[in-house]
């Protein structure tokens, strides 16, 4: 079985300040993680991966992310936030080893960026 | 241009009265998922194809039905929507390649009345 845990419903921090949004995982086989971002009444938007090699990936808006196999984590940075970050964050998963299609998603990690 | 559309945006449906939520993609990607959102928690796989190859989860109920004639277009159909199936739907593609990210559509509100 393959899991995601956001520890945080909600990040606060102040626009200029760096954030971190936190995730952790559980897959049987080899990771493959995804970060999504999704604003009021919308879908889905994806931001970034992480399937193999350097750890850092870097993605949409300024976003990156590190993964940390010893951790089994995938956190969600960006070095300056900005307002309009503001929206809601999943972490997902999927099993690279035999766990198919299936795409499982965290329960989301509401971030607010403050003036 | 939008790849993954769903129809329609919003629907309103009486209590038991079978509805169909449809999506589309221009991506010709071989998997097509649905998911089921409620009130900004995570979304919930109900189920998904690969190709025509139809795979349910284990607690999807059997409420739920889906539909995929074609590589473009899947249907997800509620026999008899009860109150506590108003939510989000979402519908995404993705490549048959695991290390692919999933494209999703703007989605579907249903509300029960």
């Amino acid at each position: 079985a393959q899991s995601v845990a956001q520890p945080e419903d909600q990040v606060n921090v102040a626009e200029g300040n760096p954030l971190t949004v936190k995730c952790t995982y559980s897959v049987s086989g080899n990771p493959y993680l995804f970060w999504y971002v999704q604003y009021p009444n919308r879908g889905l938007q994806f931001l970034l991966k992480y399937i193999t090699g350097d750890n850092l990936v870097k993605g949409s808006y300024g976003f990156e992310a590190e993964f940390n196999k010893s951790q089994t984590s995938f956190h969600l940075k960006k070095p300056s936030a900005l307002v309009s970050d503001s929206a809601l964050y999943f972490c997902a998963v999927r099993d690279g080893t035999g766990g198919g299609n299936k795409l499982t998603f965290g329960t989301g990690t509401q971030l607010k960026v403050e003036l | 241009d939008a790849m993954v559309i769903q129809n329609p945006r919003y629907q309103v449906t009486q209590f038991g009265k079978p509805v169909t939520l449809s999506c589309s993609q221009t991506l010709n990607h071989n998997v097509m998922y649905w998911y089921q959102q409620k009130s900004s928690q995570a979304p919930k796989l109900l189920f998904h194809y690969y190709d025509k190859d139809f795979n349910n989860e284990a607690d999807t109920p059997d409420n739920f039905q889906s539909r995929r004639p074609n590589t473009s277009f899947c249907f997800l159909d509620i026999r008899s929507p009860g109150l506590g199936d108003a939510a989000m739907y979402l519908c995404a593609t993705s490549r048959s390649a695991l290390n692919t990210e999933a494209f999703f559509g703007q989605g579907t509100r249903l509300t029960v009345v």
